[in-house]
C-alpha cells in the first residue's frame, strides 16, 4: 500500500482482556517496529523484525506482550491479560532494512484499558 | 536504555518567531533524525542527518548533527500556524537499527 497502514485506529478493552493489534508495512519494506507512546510522552521502542525474525525484542514491558509476522509483510502486536498501565498508542513503522534508511509511520493504535 | 534530552518540553510563540529546539545525549549516535506528529497521526519525517557537522535545510526548517555526535538542534524560522505539532528527535546507534527517541518539544503558535 501507500503508507503503514494500522488496525484497528481504536480499541477499548477491559482489564484481562487479551488484544491483538495489526499493522501492514509499507509494501517491500523488509524492516518492521513497534513502538508505544503514553501519553505526553515520547516513543517507546518495543520490538523491531527484519523479514519474519526479531533480532530485538528488548522493549517487550512483560511477557503479556508478543508479536509476530508473518510472509514478512503483516504484523501482530498481541496484550495478553491487559492493564490499565497498557493503555497508550501503539505505532508500527516500516523502513527499507538497509543502514540508515527511513522509518514511515502508522497513525497508530490508541488502546484504552477500562 | 539510551535516553535523549529533548528541550524545552513546550513553546508558546507568536506567529512570525523563530523557533529553536535541542537532543542532547550520553552516548554517540550515528544519524539524528526529526520528526514532527500532528494529533491523531504517526510521526513523519522533516530531516534526516547523517554525518558530524552536517547542516541541513528543509524549507524553513534547519537541523544540524552535532560535532560531537551527541547533540542536534532544529531551528523553524518565521512560523506559521501549521508549525504547531509535536517535534521529536531520534538517534540511531552505529549498527543499530531501531531509533531511540527524544521525550518531544510541544509547539503552540499564538496567530
Amino acid at each position: 500500500g501507500a503508507g503503514v497502514s494500522q488496525s484497528p485506529s481504536n480499541k477499548v478493552t477491559e482489564k484481562g482482556k487479551d488484544v491483538e493489534l495489526r499493522c501492514d508495512p509499507i509494501s517491500g519494506h523488509t524492516a518492521l517496529y513497534w513502538y508505544r507512546q503514553s501519553l505526553g510522552q515520547g516513543l517507546e521502542f518495543l520490538i523491531y523484525f527484519q523479514g519474519n525474525s526479531a533480532p530485538d525484542k528488548s522493549g517487550l514491558p512483560s511477557d503479556r506482550f508478543s508479536a509476530e509476522r508473518t510472509g514478512g509483510s503483516v504484523s501482530t502486536l498481541t496484550i495478553q491479560r491487559t492493564q490499565q498501565e497498557d493503555s497508550a498508542v501503539y505505532l508500527c513503522a516500516s523502513s527499507l532494512g538497509e543502514p540508515r534508511e527511513k522509518l514511515f509511520f502508522g497513525s497508530g493504535t490508541q488502546l484504552s484499558v477500562l | 536504555g539510551q535516553q535523549l534530552n529533548q528541550s524545552p518540553q513546550s513553546m508558546f510563540i507568536q506567529e512570525g518567531e523563530d523557533v529553536s529546539m535541542n537532543c542532547t545525549s550520553s552516548s554517540i549516535f550515528n544519524t539524528w533524525l526529526w520528526y514532527k506528529q500532528d494529533p491523531g497521526e504517526g510521526p513523519v519525517l522533516l530531516i534526516a542527518l547523517y554525518k558530524a557537522g552536517e547542516l541541513t535545510s528543509n524549507g524553513r526548517l534547519t537541523a544540524q548533527f552535532g560535532i560531537t555526535r551527541k547533540d542536534s538542534f532544529l531551528n523553524i524560522s518565521a512560523s506559521i500556524p501549521s508549525d504547531v505539532g509535536i517535534y521529536f528527535c531520534a538517534g540511531q546507534l552505529r549498527g543499530a537499527q531501531k531509533l531511540v527517541f527524544g521525550q518531544g518539544t510541544r509547539l503552540t503558535i499564538n496567530p
